[in-house]
């Protein structure tokens, strides 16, 4: 199994919600991203996890709060969120090393309204 | 952190041979480079990663000049469904986690 998922595949929110993504892998990986993809331009890093502790904080707003259940979960929770927010937000995983591959998942497609 | 530079777009038919060259000038001596794929509205996907010299796998062919300053991603026979944004990454090597900078990306368009 070498899929990473991500739920629900689309949000809409009002900037008063409070909402989560959730992201599963089951390939035994010990690190997991947060990316954030506005249209047409690159993924950008907002959190890295290993092995189950945050280590990378990409001066993300404090209106997103990533959270790492256990070593297959990673989950994102959104408050108080602004339109400018809306994006893809994409979930990896790799093994826990250095210089790895990294599995994404299809996304989550976010619109804040 | 390295920075790569690529073509934002390129343009190709279908069965011919697609090189996209990304630069890294301030590559760091234990980075390797990466290139992945993406296709509208899904996650990127890896193609190749290479260090030095040459690197083959069934999809495409990694070449990395001496100096690694450089890379050029080369997709043999392109068809209609390798129309997809590349990106070149150079990784960080820091111990916690696998840290990628995803650069611009070149968009390939392969008509028929």
């Amino acid at each position: 199994d070498t899929e990473v998922t991500q739920t629900p595949k689309h949000l809409v929110m009002g900037m008063t919600n409070k909402k989560s993504l959730k992201c599963e892998q089951h390939m035994g990986h010990r690190a997991m991203y947060w990316y954030k993809q506005k249209a047409k331009k690159p993924p950008e890093l907002m959190f890295v996890y290993s092995y189950e502790k945050l280590s990378i904080n990409e001066s993300v707003p404090s209106r997103f709060s990533p959270e790492c259940p256990n070593s297959s979960l990673l989950n994102l929770h959104l408050h108080a969120l602004q339109p400018e927010d809306s994006a893809l937000y994409l979930c990896a995983s790799s093994q826990g090393g250095t210089q790895e591959t990294q599995y994404f998942g299809p996304g989550t497609r976010l619109l804040v309204l | 952190l390295a920075k790569t530079t690529q073509p934002i777009s390129m343009d190709s038919y279908e069965g011919q041979e697609v090189n996209i060259t990304c630069s890294h000038n301030n590559i760091a001596t234990n980075d390797y480079i990466t290139w992945y794929q993406q296709f509208p509205s899904q996650g990127p996907r890896f193609i190749i990663q290479g260090y030095k010299t040459k690197v083959t796998n069934e999809v495409a062919s990694l070449f990395i000049p001496a100096d690694r300053k450089s890379s050029t991603l080369s997709l043999p026979r392109v068809s209609l469904s390798d129309t997809a944004v590349y990106y070149c990454l150079v990784g960080d090597s820091g111990a916690a986690g696998n840290k990628l900078t995803f650069g611009g990306g070149t968009r390939v368009l392969v008509k028929p």
